[in-house]
């Protein structure tokens, strides 16, 4: 089976614009997350979906940042505008959800540069 | 205050060596997971351990939950071992949502 994957691999965007990120999870899995990881701040959470539903959308990045699951097998995460401090490593994760905790799959990210 | 630290920071070891990487937490937790992550790499699930005792390999982790902490122990230790260790903390009706540590480096010289 395919793991978990992202693209694209690297991104560089101008201040204000608009980047689209992708992803695509384990064939089967429920459960899907978007993750930025940062030096300092390590991984933060900016969204969860559950069966295709979004069930949190990480708080304090809400304004700026969209996270989207058009089906059960592709997702996409939108930061508009484009800051600097924006960038970062952007990870994208899924599990199998049967009601218990799973084991998390991470994809290689994405990593952005706004400059 | 931050609900999940790890320590140390940062570790290097000559080849052979073991490690002891530990993970505390501030709250209850559904689960605990330890990952991996190579320099530019992507994370990879070493084990999802809630208590209790686990070995993989040369690896072993041990969580008590009563003391909140969990702890990753890496015997003769490999170059191949180098990279940042993550422990995480699940919350949530399902545990499945997690709290990351920053991590501990490590750095194994042959």
């Amino acid at each position: 089976d395919a793991g978990v994957t992202q693209t694209p691999r690297h991104e560089v965007a101008e201040k204000g614009q608009t980047i689209i990120l992708k992803c695509e999870p384990v064939s089967g899995h429920n459960d899907l997350f978007w993750y930025r990881q940062t030096k300092i701040q390590g991984l933060e959470l900016l969204s969860y979906f559950r069966s295709k539903s979004l069930m949190e959308d990480g708080g304090a990045f809400k304004d700026r940042f969209k996270a989207e699951m058009l089906n059960s097998s592709f997702s996409t995460l939108k930061i508009q505008p484009t800051e600097p401090k924006d960038s970062a490593v952007y990870l994208c994760a899924s599990s199998l959800n049967w009601g218990g905790p799973e084991t998390l799959y991470f994809g290689s990210g994405t990593r952005l540069t706004v400059l | 205050g931050q609900q999940v630290q790890q320590s140390p920071a940062s570790l290097v070891l000559q080849e052979g060596e073991n490690a002891e990487l530990q993970c505390n937490f501030s709250t209850s937790l559904n689960s605990m997971q330890w990952f991996y992550q190579r320099p530019g790499g992507s994370l990879v699930s070493l084990f999802y351990n809630p208590s209790g005792t686990k070995h993989s390999g040369r690896l072993t982790s041990t969580t008590v939950i009563k003391e909140r902490r969990s702890s990753l122990h890496i015997s003769s230790s490999q170059t191949t071992d180098s990279g940042t260790y993550l422990c995480a903390l699940g919350y949530g009706s399902s545990g499945n949502k997690l709290i990351f540590g920053i991590g501990t480096l490590l750095s194994v010289k042959p």
